[in-house]
């Protein structure tokens, strides 16, 4: 089965660009979705489809997908961007998740 | 507005049975799958199955299989997981989204807090 990898934590200061990658074997060759999740809270898409938003998310979300490698950049990190964040594509039938990233603002 | 309204938590002992719904509403029904997703304390989102609401095709994961039952009634728009054999690392917040496999998961429940404690 497909697996994705993404680091467990991920660090940015305030007002800066924060990069969230997910390694997958040619993951260019996928559709991939970014959701974020803060606590207590349901997930939210903030990502389809490599690097297309959804309305109501800010324009500092960007995504990018090439080779092994999909990216979300945040730019002008703020304190509520705080949260946890997860790639997920299609494999198949079935639903993927990377393992998550915790995204700290300092 | 599109909404998707989860039932209450639940708490149950090892071995019992728990079934979850999602009430949908501000769409047409049919035109989305349903996913469930659930997230253990510590662990990040585990991806649950899917159930077509058009035409009830479904798929699990296959750790679960044998395990849970998925259903809709298209009369109220209303999704169902169901989990059987609880053990005690089925606790979780458990979440519906509906979704299209190009576009990801658009909107999500609530969450529903299942508990499994003897």
């Amino acid at each position: 089965s497909y697996e994705m990898t993404q680091p467990l934590s991920v660090s940015v200061a305030l007002g800066q660009t924060a990069r969230i990658t997910c390694g997958g074997n040619n993951i260019a060759n996928r559709n991939v979705h970014w959701y974020q999740q803060k606590p207590g809270q349901a997930p939210v898409l903030v990502i389809y489809k490599h690097s297309n938003r959804p309305s109501g998310i800010p324009e500092r979300f960007s995504g990018s997908n090439s080779g092994n490698t999909a990216t979300l950049t945040i730019s002008r990190a703020q304190a509520g961007d705080e949260a946890d964040y997860y790639c997920q594509v299609w494999d198949n039938s079935a639903v993927v998740f990377g393992g998550g990233t915790k995204l700290t603002v300092l | 507005q599109v909404q998707l309204v989860q039932s209450g938590g639940e708490v149950k002992k090892p071995g019992a049975s728990v079934k979850v719904s999602c009430k949908t509403s501000g769409y047409t029904f049919s035109t989305y799958g349903i996913t469930w997703v659930r997230r253990a304390p510590g662990q990040g989102l585990e991806w649950i199955g899917w159930i077509s609401t058009y035409n009830s095709n479904m798929d699990y994961a296959q750790r679960l299989q044998g395990r849970v039952t998925m259903t809709t009634d298209a009369s109220t728009s209303t999704a169902y997981m169901e989990l059987r054999s609880l053990r005690s690392d089925d606790t979780a917040m458990y979440y519906c989204a509906r979704h299209t496999v190009t576009l990801g998961f658009d909107y999500w429940g609530q969450g529903t807090l299942v508990t499994v404690s003897s």
